[in-house]
């Protein structure tokens, strides 16, 4: 079966700055994996997906991740926060579209 | 966007109650999913729907149970509400099954019914 697990439920960064949001995954093959993004009060959008092209991944709104297989891992990045990314982010893995538990990105001016 | 929408949006009902959230789509798209979402969980699958009249539990199917009868609607109906039922439910969408490796699509949600159970 197909897990994953985000580090940290809370992250905080000052505007400029960069982003670091941490995913760690396992799973019996190679999986597909997704970002969203959660603002408040608002319904799911799709980041970003890895599916077996390319290991490093750009979404939208200047975000990426890289896959990295030997670390089971898909971490998101961002150079320079805005405090238009201040919402909750999920990593999810293929297979049902399993979640993790999120991490809510506050961005301080 | 994707076209997807619930309904009710908001809906508070009492123990016991049964409650059926509607979940239509013009997309056309194969497979539907419910999902509901709790603080410190994420989304959890409850059911999902790959065809007309083929439904699957996903991980937190107690209480729960679906149907669809038109491509186009999956519903999920709570047979008798308890307050651990209270929760934002989602509905999502995909053309295809993400189950394999490799497989790349990718799931277009509705904006979410919330349901308060008192």
């Amino acid at each position: 079966a197909q897990s994953v697990t985000q580090l940290d439920s809370h992250v905080s960064v000052s505007e400029g700055t960069p982003v670091l949001l941490r995913c760690n995954y396992s799973s019996s093959y190679s999986p597909s994996l997704f970002w969203y993004v959660q603002h408040p009060n608002k319904g799911l959008q799709l980041l970003l997906k890895y599916t077996s092209a390319a290991t490093l991944v750009k979404g939208i709104n200047g975000f990426e991740a890289e896959f990295k297989k030997s670390e089971t891992s898909f971490h998101l990045t961002k150079p320079s926060a805005h405090m238009s990314d201040a919402a909750e982010y999920f990593c999810v893995v293929s297979d049902h579209m399993r979640f993790g538990a999120g991490t809510r990105l506050t961005v301080k001016p | 966007d994707a076209g997807i929408t619930q309904s009710p949006r908001h809906k508070v009902t009492e123990t016991g109650t049964p409650v059926t959230l509607r979940c239509h789509q013009t997309e056309n798209h194969r497979y539907m999913y419910w999902y509901r979402q709790d603080p410190g969980h994420g989304l959890r699958l409850i059911h999902y729907s790959y065809g007309v009249k083929d439904t699957d539990k996903g991980e937190v199917s107690d209480g729960y149970s679906v149907s669809r009868s038109k491509t186009e609607d999956f519903l999920l109906t709570l047979e008798s509400a308890t307050s651990s039922q209270t929760s934002v439910y989602f509905c999502a969408i995909s053309e295809s099954s993400l189950n394999g490796g490799g497989s790349s699509n990718e799931q277009f949600f509705g904006p979410g019914t919330r349901l308060t159970v008192l």
